[in-house]
């Protein structure tokens, strides 16, 4: 079955340092899609990528499908303590309806 | 426009007790998701739901049981609670490959 692998689980960065996360699948995926889970709270839709090689940008954040549409990151400049909290990926395959998350990346920003 | 609705909210179990977890969508979405997060780990699916009278096991569904009740409630539902059942859920929607939105979440501890 479809399988989403994402690393690093943990990143600790000091305020100001830049922030990676990556995502690799064995199959190749229709889309993926990123979010982000505050402390305590339900993950919340950031962005879905769906071409082969696409660069999106928000603000800080930059997200990038393979050309491949079998990895993508998320990476985020100049780290602030409100980045703080676990970025998940989320991959569309070619299953319809099901739903596979990576294990996300617990971030935490030191001030 | 409410988007997911979990309910209750909070819920302390013995063990062997059962229970049902309720969610609703008003997004009029095909698919809806049962996932479980345990502290410090990603989201592992249960069960998902592509359309409305289908359902299909994610993966780890032993000891669940869901219900499709129509296109906007996904229950799910635990016949006799485990400590190992202990953690967070989360109920879910989506359009096909469209974003997911995702209720506040069930903590449910069974002692």
């Amino acid at each position: 079955g479809q399988q989403v692998m994402q690393i690093p689980q943990y990143q600790h960065v000091q305020e100001g340092e830049d922030f990676t996360t990556y995502c690799n699948s064995s199959t190749t995926l229709s889309n993926i899609q990123w979010y982000k889970q505050r402390p305590g709270g339900h993950p919340v839709f950031l962005i879905q990528l769906v071409k082969s090689g696409e660069v999106k940008k928000q603000k800080r954040l930059t997200f990038q499908f393979g050309e491949a549409k079998k990895n993508s990151s998320l990476h985020i400049t100049a780290t602030q303590t409100t980045d703080v909290g676990t970025y998940f990926c989320l991959a569309g395959g070619t299953s319809y309806g099901k739903l596979t998350f990576g294990q996300g990346t617990i971030l935490t920003v030191h001030p | 426009n409410a988007g997911v609705t979990q309910t209750p909210k909070f819920q302390v179990l013995k063990t062997g007790q059962s229970m049902t977890l309720q969610c609703a969508q008003d997004m009029n979405h095909n698919s809806m998701y049962w996932y479980r997060q345990d502290p410090g780990m990603g989201l592992r699916l249960i069960y998902y739901s592509a359309s409305e009278g289908t359902t299909d096991k994610g993966e780890v569904p032993n000891g669940y049981n869901v219900s499709r009740l129509n296109k906007r409630e996904f229950s799910l539902r635990l016949e006799s609670a485990a400590p190992s059942q202990t953690s967070v859920y989360f109920c879910a929607s989506s359009r096909k490959d469209g974003e997911a939105f995702f209720g506040q979440g069930t903590r449910l501890t069974v002692v």
